[in-house]
């Protein structure tokens, strides 16, 4: 069966500081994988997603990067955490082609001090 | 940019009462769907409808869309303090474009 893995589930930063969070997926090949951030009582916000090795989509554009250097591994990574990066970050993924629901990860709440 | 938006934002019900949320959304899609979301935790898919489908069941889920009025609705029947949770609709624009995410509504359900 298809698992997701995220972590770590919760994380406390200084301001200026890197960032990198680690998303797999196991039980299946070639997924559709995004990272969405959630702020407290607010709606998904779409930072990044991907259809394949190296091929990265960009939704928003700030101090964070996504990379994929496997085909079902998905990482988020900023060089400077700003105090604005804090938040609930999610990855996801999603069988090509097929319209079907997403798998999301338990998550990653960030907080920046 | 956020396409779904919910209504309400929160409801309180008792127990053994229904729960409707409503969702309603501004370009053409390719369905819909539905998730919940516990406190602190990730999203869990529901249920989806297809465009050219307007009405959907699973279990105590009744989910309805009226793609003339760009909108959708998701009736919890008998609700159980359980079903306490955030719920967010979520747009399918077709090909590879991703899901885009609505606010969501707080449903509480009282025992």
């Amino acid at each position: 069966s298809q698992t997701i893995h995220q972590w770590p589930a919760t994380l406390v930063q200084p301001v200026g500081s890197p960032l990198s969070l680690e998303c797999t997926v196991e039980g299946t090949s070639n997924p559709n994988l995004y990272w969405y951030r959630q702020a407290a009582g607010r709606g998904l916000q779409l930072l990044f997603y991907s259809v394949g090795i190296g091929q990265i989509s960009s939704e928003v554009p700030q101090n964070l990067s996504a990379s994929r250097p496997q085909d079902r591994q998905f990482i988020l990574s900023s060089k400077k955490l700003l105090l604005s990066d804090s938040g609930f970050y999610l990855c996801a993924w999603s069988v090509k082609g097929a319209r079907s629901g997403y798998t999301f990860g338990s998550g990653t709440r960030l907080t920046v001090v | 940019s956020q396409q779904g938006e919910e209504d309400p934002q929160a409801l309180s019900i008792q127990e053994g009462e229904n729960a409707t949320m409503n969702c309603s959304y501004k370009t053409s899609i390719n369905n819909l769907q539905w998730y919940r979301q516990n406190s602190g935790r990730g999203l869990v898919h529901l249920i989806l409808i297809r465009s050219n489908e307007r009405e959907k069941h699973s279990g105590r889920l009744r989910v309805t869309l009226d793609t003339s009025k760009k909108s959708s609705s998701l009736l919890i029947t008998a609700s159980r303090a359980a079903d306490t949770a955030s719920y967010f609709c979520a747009t399918d624009a077709g090909g590879n474009t991703p899901l885009v995410f609505g606010k969501g509504t707080r449903l509480s359900v009282i025992a």
